[in-house]
């Protein structure tokens, strides 16, 4: 079984420039999450999708993120402006559960952002 | 609101040496207890995980984690730790039957094993 994917693996950017990523999560997982994992801290949720529709996003900040899961499989995560806080790894994980309950999230490799 | 701690930010032990690494959470109901680990260059990967049913639980390459539910805590062992185990852990916690299985991390843990 094919794991979550993502892409680029890393990214060099200029702040105030926007960026984009991508992540497919493990087929047939209705849950998909976004999290930041800035160095020396652990993961830190952004925005969960169920399916197409947001479940939770009150971390995420959206005066400059916003993300999307147009037809409930892959996810576009973009940042725009960029600034220097935003540098971090960002984590795709994915679930297979559909409504609440025990369940595991598997994560993609990640996104490494650095903002200069 | 709810967090998670780890106590020790680096660990550093010689091979063949007794591991403990300690988690406590502050969520006072039902949770789901997560243990990840992400070696060197790698992803996040499950290393074991609590539901529910016996609070000692196995994961892989010989860990183990106790759920002890009155310290609010699912501290992870190994009794011999290998140069390979060389990683960071990192303790996750949600709550049972939640809204969607938000994680809440613990900051990790750097385990450094000298050969």
């Amino acid at each position: 079984e094919a794991g979550v994917a993502q892409s680029p693996r890393y990214k060099i950017i200029e702040k105030r420039q926007s960026v984009a990523f991508w992540c497919n999560p493990i087929s047939g997982h209705a849950t998909l999450y976004w999290y930041q994992q800035i160095l020396g801290q652990g993961p830190k949720l952004l925005i969960q999708f169920q399916n197409n529709g947001v479940v939770d996003d009150s971390q995420l900040p959206k005066d400059r993120f916003s993300a999307e899961r147009l037809k409930g499989v892959d996810s576009t995560l973009k940042i725009q402006p960029a600034k220097l806080e935003d540098s971090a790894v960002y984590l795709c994980a994915s679930r297979n559960r559909r409504t609440g309950g025990p369940d595991t999230q598997y994560f993609g490799p990640g996104t490494r952002l650095t903002v200069l | 609101a709810q967090s998670v701690s780890q106590h020790n930010h680096h660990v550093i032990l010689s091979e063949a040496a007794s591991l403990e690494l300690g988690c406590n959470y502050s969520y006072g109901g039902t949770v789901n207890l997560f243990w990840y680990v992400q070696y060197p260059g790698q992803h996040l990967q499950l290393l074991l995980k609590y539901f529910s049913g016996d609070p000692l639980v196995k994961g892989i390459k010989g860990f183990e984690a106790e759920f002890i539910k009155s310290n609010f805590s699912f501290n992870l062992r190994k009794p011999s730790v290998q140069w390979s185990d060389t990683a960071e852990y990192f303790c996750a916690v949600n709550r049972g039957y939640n809204q969607g299985g938000k994680l809440i991390f613990g900051q990790g843990t750097e385990l450094s094993v000298k050969p």
